[in-house]
C-alpha cells in the first residue's frame, strides 16, 4: 500500500524556518517525481515544488522561489520541503504528493496520485 | 498562469441526481486536466486523470469530458459517499494550476 506521511508542521513565527518530511513506503520512491501543494485553511489548493526522480531538477511557484527548497533522500525514500523566511501567507496544510506517470492512448500524463494526510503549517507571532 | 474558473461554487443535490461540474481554462491545456474530490478533513483523492480516463478504484458513474477549453466532471446517480469538494488541476504547464472548488452537498 502507498503511504506518504509528513512531518515536520507546526507553529512558527515570521521570517523563521521549518523543514517538513514526507516518508514514503509502498512503492519504489526514487522512482517517481514528488511534489508538494499546500492548502490554506477553508482555500483551495495551491502546488508549491516540484523535484524530478533524481533531484537534479526542481521547479516553484514564485511566490516560494528563492525561500523554499525542496530535495529529496531517495536512500531513506523521503522527502523535504525547506521553508525560510516564513510569512503568514504560508499558513496551510502542505501534502506531500506522489507524481505518477500514465500512458494512455492519447498521450502520457504525470499525475499527482498519491497523496499524504498533510502537515499544518501556522506562521504567526 | 493559466486559470482555472470552476463552475458552479456549490451545489446542493440529491441522491440519484445527475451532476456535472465545469471548469474553462484560459489558456490551451489540451488534455492536462485532473479531477480530485476532498472530503472534510482528509486529502484529496484523484478521480480523473487525462480529461477522461477514469483513475484505477473510482466507480464508473464518475466521467470526464472536454469540449474546446471547458471540461467536465459527470457524476451519474449520484450516491451520497460523493459528497465533498471536487477540485480541477491543470498541468499542461507550470505552474500547475487548481480551480478553485466545487463544493457538493446534500439536499
Amino acid at each position: 500500500e502507498v503511504q506518504l506521511v509528513e512531518s515536520g508542521g507546526g507553529l512558527v513565527q515570521p521570517g523563521r524556518s521549518m523543514k517538513l518530511s514526507c516518508a514514503a513506503s509502498g512503492f519504489t520512491f526514487s522512482s517517481f517525481p514528488m511534489a508538494w501543494v499546500r492548502q490554506a485553511p477553508t482555500k483551495g489548493l495551491e502546488w508549491v515544488a516540484t523535484i524530478s526522480t533524481s533531484g537534479g531538477s526542481t521547479y516553484y511557484r514564485d511566490s516560494v522561489k528563492g525561500r523554499f527548497t525542496i530535495s529529496r533522500d531517495n536512500a531513506k525514500s523521503t522527502l523535504y520541503l525547506q521553508m525560510n523566511s516564513l510569512r503568514s501567507e504560508d499558513t496551510a496544510t502542505y501534502y506531500c504528493t506522489r507524481v505518477r506517470l500514465r500512458r494512455v492512448h492519447e498521450g502520457d500524463y504525470y499525475v499527482m496520485d498519491a497523496w499524504g494526510q498533510g502537515a499544518s503549517v501556522t506562521v504567526s507571532s | 498562469d493559466i486559470q482555472m474558473t470552476q463552475s458552479p461554487s456549490s451545489m446542493s443535490v440529491s441522491l440519484g441526481d445527475r451532476v456535472t461540474i465545469t471548469c474553462r481554462a484560459s489558456q490551451d491545456i489540451g488534455n492536462y486536466l485532473s479531477w480530485y474530490q476532498q472530503k472534510p478533513e482528509k486529502s484529496p483523492k484523484l478521480m480523473i486523470y487525462g480529461a477522461t480516463n477514469l483513475e484505477d478504484g473510482v466507480p464508473s458513474r464518475f466521467s470526464g469530458s472536454r469540449s474546446g477549453s471547458d471540461y467536465s466532471l459527470t457524476i451519474n446517480s449520484l450516491e451520497s459517499e460523493d459528497t465533498g469538494i471536487y477540485f480541477c488541476l491543470q498541468h499542461k504547464q507550470y505552474p500547475p494550476t487548481f480551480g478553485a472548488g466545487t463544493k457538493l452537498e446534500l439536499k
